[in-house]
């Protein structure tokens, strides 16, 4: 079956300008995750959503950052106003129960 | 806050054992995961240990003591493909919620 698909797989972007990456989740998992990995370290939580519950905004860096997630399927991340330092690979992840999580090949996404 | 610590780099020779061991510090702990990624690749699910003990996967078991706050993953009879980053990774909060270290490197030599 279809895996975790994320757009675009690859984003440059101008100091200052907004941008939005996109998330299509495997049907029928409740969770859906964004994390950030910047070059050789660990994954950074950002956002977890479940089911209908409000999400876990809790590692969001900063409020330039946002997630939505409709319909309980596809979900978007906006960073507005990127800095240089937001330069990273922007991984999503599905989840049927939380622990087993199923990762999409990511954004890399470049602040010029 | 949470945090979790384990190695930065682990090098084994072709055909031998390895652990990987990772501590961790949290507050409502529910498991523990690990997973492996290759250069360039996504995350890919290993194993996950909610109770107390040791989990067989093939060539890869996990373990976990909870009151130890510890856990390791254990690779048998290496092979090159191996060579990647691993990650333990604790879930929080009502499960869901989850904490990633900052990974290992292992490399295998033949």
């Amino acid at each position: 079956g279809a895996g975790v698909s994320q757009s675009p797989s690859n984003k440059v972007t101008e100091k200052g300008k907004d941008v939005e990456l996109r998330c299509d989740p495997i049907s029928g998992h409740t969770a859906l995750y964004w994390y950030r990995q910047s070059l050789g370290q660990g994954l950074e939580f950002l956002i977890y959503f479940q089911g209908n519950s409000a999400p876990d905004k809790s590692g969001l860096p900063s409020d330039r950052f946002s997630a939505e997630r409709t319909g309980g399927s596809v979900s978007t991340l906006t960073i507005q106003r990127t800095q240089q330092e937001d330069s990273a690979v922007y991984l999503c992840a599905s989840s049927p129960e939380g622990y087993e999580q199923y990762f999409g090949p990511g954004t890399r996404l470049t602040v010029t | 806050g949470q945090s979790l610590e384990q190695p930065s780099e682990v090098t084994a020779v072709e055909g031998a054992i390895v652990q990987i061991n990772c501590t961790y510090q949290t507050s409502g702990f529910y498991g523990l995961s690990w997973y492996q990624q290759h250069d360039g690749g996504a995350p890919t699910f290993l194993s996950y240990n909610a109770l107390d003990g040791l989990e067989e996967t093939g060539r890869f078991s996990s373990f976990l003591s909870r009151s130890d706050s510890y856990g390791y993953l254990l690779l048998q009879e290496l092979q090159m493909k191996d060579s990647a980053s691993y990650f333990c990774a604790v879930s929080v909060t009502g499960g869901f919620k989850t904490i990633f270290g900052a990974g290992t490197r292992l490399f295998v030599k033949a």
